[in-house]
């Protein structure tokens, strides 16, 4: 089946590191590919969906900026947080699907701390 | 925008009772919802879903319903276990593909 790759799993940073997260789709190209983040307890909040070959488009409330997308292969996204602060603390996931079929696909996460 | 609620937020039954965890949805174009199951720290597993030419889906224990006038789907748990507690989340999404979680349900299943 459709597998979403993603890395790295956990990443410990001090504030003011950017930092950088990859979502691969390993058998399938995907044109679309979405970032969500889950604060604890909380449910998964769309961040933005990724492009290929064009810019993101940001969900209201987020800092395009701040969250630096990248979609330059039919393979992989990149997520970017610059200049990361404490806040910036959760859990980030990705996710894609096959062209014209559901479901989509979630890669398994990166946990970011910052300290 | 899609705007998704999910009732109830916590849900405790005993082994081998039934779960029903209900959500709405406000964007009438809405034609495909999943559910996902979520344990912690890991990624969302979808467990079932149902795309909106169709009113009820059963797999095994797990089925959901759509009431498409009245915006509603429901998950539907029969004989729970132990190991079906994590948290479940309702999900839709429309043309735009962009997919707008519920709010999610701790679903604690007692020996």
């Amino acid at each position: 089946g459709a597998v979403v790759s993603q890395h790295p799993s956990w990443v410990i940073c001090k504030s003011g590191t950017s930092v950088k997260i990859e979502c691969r789709s390993l058998d399938f190209q995907a044109t679309t590919m979405f970032w969500y983040r889950q604060f604890p307890k909380q449910s998964l909040m769309l961040m933005a969906t990724s492009n290929e070959g064009s810019k993101a488009t940001y969900e209201q409330g987020v800092e395009k900026d701040k969250f630096l997308i990248n979609h330059a292969s039919l393979t992989l996204s990149t997520l970017t947080v610059t200049s990361a602060h404490p806040e910036d603390s959760s859990f980030y996931i990705c996710s894609a699907r096959e062209p014209g079929r559901q479901p989509q696909h979630f890669g398994d996460g990166t946990r970011l701390s910052i300290l | 925008g899609e705007n998704v609620e999910q009732h109830p937020s916590t849900l405790s039954v005993q082994e081998g009772d039934s779960a029903v965890i209900k959500c709405t949805y406000s964007d009438s174009a809405s034609n495909y919802f999943p559910w996902y199951k979520q344990e912690l720290g890991k990624r969302p597993q979808l467990i079932i879903d149902i795309r909106s030419n169709v009113g009820e889906k059963k797999d095994q224990r797990i089925a959901v319903t759509l009431n498409k006038t009245a915006k509603h789907f429901s998950l539907h748990i029969t004989e729970t276990q132990p190991e079906d507690s994590a948290v479940y989340f309702c999900a839709a999404t429309s043309g735009t593909d962009k997919l707008i979680f519920g709010t999610g349900t701790r679903l604690q299943v007692f020996p």
